[in-house]
């Protein structure tokens, strides 16, 4: 079975544009969510996201907006982007009462 | 509050040493998580091993072994005869029962020379 799967794998963006991220979770799995991990940092949750719906969300600013699909992949936003927004975008997935919680390669995001 | 602090930044050993990496961690909750992640330079974050916090038996898996000690807030991680392949950088994390929100340390870097 396919593990968590991100695309793009690397970008680059120059400050001002926007960005969106894609995720498609392990087969069966209908809780993804996002973490932001800066170089020589621990990754740092951004959203949360069940059956559609938003269930958790970290310090973030409003910039950063995501969404879950009726197929349960998702898409993270950000808006605006700032030359701190660079950094590991990586997704995680697991299913309903599931303790473990796995993740996906990441999106290299270069801000410029 | 969640606080996960691995005090050690970075390891350095001679392939077939065994490493030991601390954590220790905060949490009010009285059912919690812990885990032991393995980043490789290509970033994908690989499970390795989990712990309840009803459970402090500790266990080995292969060349993994951990150490759980719920009086001090501990949860230790050895790698037993390592290899160059386990060069990484390792992060623990802990989760609440009721929330998939994961806290993370900062990590440690661990270089496996051969």
């Amino acid at each position: 079975d396919a593990g968590v799967t991100q695309s793009p794998t690397h970008l680059i963006k120059t400050r001002g544009q926007h960005v969106t991220l894609r995720c498609s979770p392990i087969s069966g799995h209908k809780s993804v969510s996002w973490y932001q991990q800066v170089l020589g940092q621990g990754p740092q949750f951004i959203f949360q996201y069940y059956e559609k719906e938003e269930r958790g969300r970290g310090n973030f600013p409003d910039r950063f907006s995501a969404r879950q699909f009726p197929n349960y992949s998702s898409e993270l936003n950000v808006n605006a982007l700032l030359l701190g927004d660079s950094a590991l975008y990586l997704c995680a997935s697991t299913y309903r009462g599931g303790n473990t919680i796995y993740f996906g390669e990441g999106s290299w995001l270069t801000v410029v | 509050a969640q606080k996960v602090t691995q005090a050690q930044t970075e390891i350095s050993v001679v392939e077939k040493e065994d490493v030991t990496l601390d954590c220790v961690y905060e949490t009010r909750d009285t059912t919690y998580y812990l885990f032991w992640y393995k980043q490789p330079p290509s970033g994908e974050l690989v499970f390795l091993i989990r712990r309840n916090s009803f459970d402090e038996q500790n266990e080995i898996s292969g060349r993994y072994s951990w150490n759980f000690q719920k009086s001090t807030s501990s949860f230790n991680f050895t790698i037993t005869a390592s290899q160059v392949v386990d060069s990484a950088v390792y992060f623990c994390a802990l989760r609440s029962w009721d929330d998939y929100k994961l806290s993370f340390g900062a990590g440690t870097t661990v270089t496996v020379r051969a």
